[in-house]
């Protein structure tokens, strides 16, 4: 069974920063891309970063060039979310999704996510 | 990336049918067949329906379906039944390597 547990969220102050884990299992790791997605209390999904099999990083949105980095670990089955002086409004639950892969483009597998509040 | 444009909210009586729209550009949706659509109930994580416009993963019922035309894509759900009561998202990928998301649609069974 496909599972994608993340971990790491938490309270943060503005300008702090966090690094959010995904444990993968289930699949094999290191021959799917991954993805952050991340969803703001009460709105809409927002579209992060993504990261090849061999850790390429694609471009991600504008919105979160700079502040944010995206790794794996594929020793570790491990997928990451650095995040760097964070404001108010990155306060969010941030999803690790899995791509389809095998010619299928979308994303198949959501952890359940975790909550990160950026807060004085 | 400006986000896809999806109505806010639809409704329909159960045994009927809806469509949810989602519009973009020539950037996305009108340049790539990358269309991918997610349903999520309250507190619950986003489930994939649709990708690449019009096909279904394995375990999706039949009464989902998707289809594009230009620069709009549609999540069309026949048969409406309660537990279809929920939020839907489209996605696309778009000629910046990257992703985009509809605002959401918020379906109603009556």
């Amino acid at each position: 069974e496909v599972q994608l547990v993340e971990s790491g969220g938490g309270l943060v102050q503005p300008g702090g920063s966090l690094r959010l884990s995904c444990s993968a299992s289930g699949f094999s790791f290191g021959n799917y891309v991954m993805h952050w997605v991340r969803q703001a209390p009460g709105k809409g999904l927002e579209y992060m970063l993504a990261i090849t099999p061999d850790g390429d990083r694609t471009p991600g949105a504008d919105s979160m060039k700079g502040r944010f980095a995206i790794s794996r670990d594929n020793s570790k089955n491990t997928l990451y979310l650095q995040m760097n002086n964070l404001r108010t409004d990155d306060t969010a639950l941030y999803f690790c999704v899995r791509g389809c892969g095998g010619g299928c483009h979308g994303w198949d597998f959501w952890g359940q996510g975790t909550l990160v509040t950026v807060s004085s | 990336q400006s986000a896809l444009t999806q109505p806010a909210s639809v409704s329909g009586s159960p045994g009927q049918s809806i469509t949810i729209s989602c519009t973009g550009t020539s950037n996305d949706i009108g340049a790539y067949n990358y269309v991918s659509w997610y349903q999520q109930h309250p507190g619950k994580a986003p489930k994939f329906m649709i990708h690449d416009v019009s096909n279904r993963p394995a375990g999706v019922s039949n009464r989902f379906s998707g289809s594009k035309s230009g620069n709009t894509a549609s999540l069309t759900i026949s048969g409406l039944q309660a537990e279809d009561e929920a939020d839907y998202y489209c996605t696309s990928y778009t000629n910046s390597d990257t992703w985009v998301f509809g605002g959401g649609t918020k379906l109603t069974v009556l």
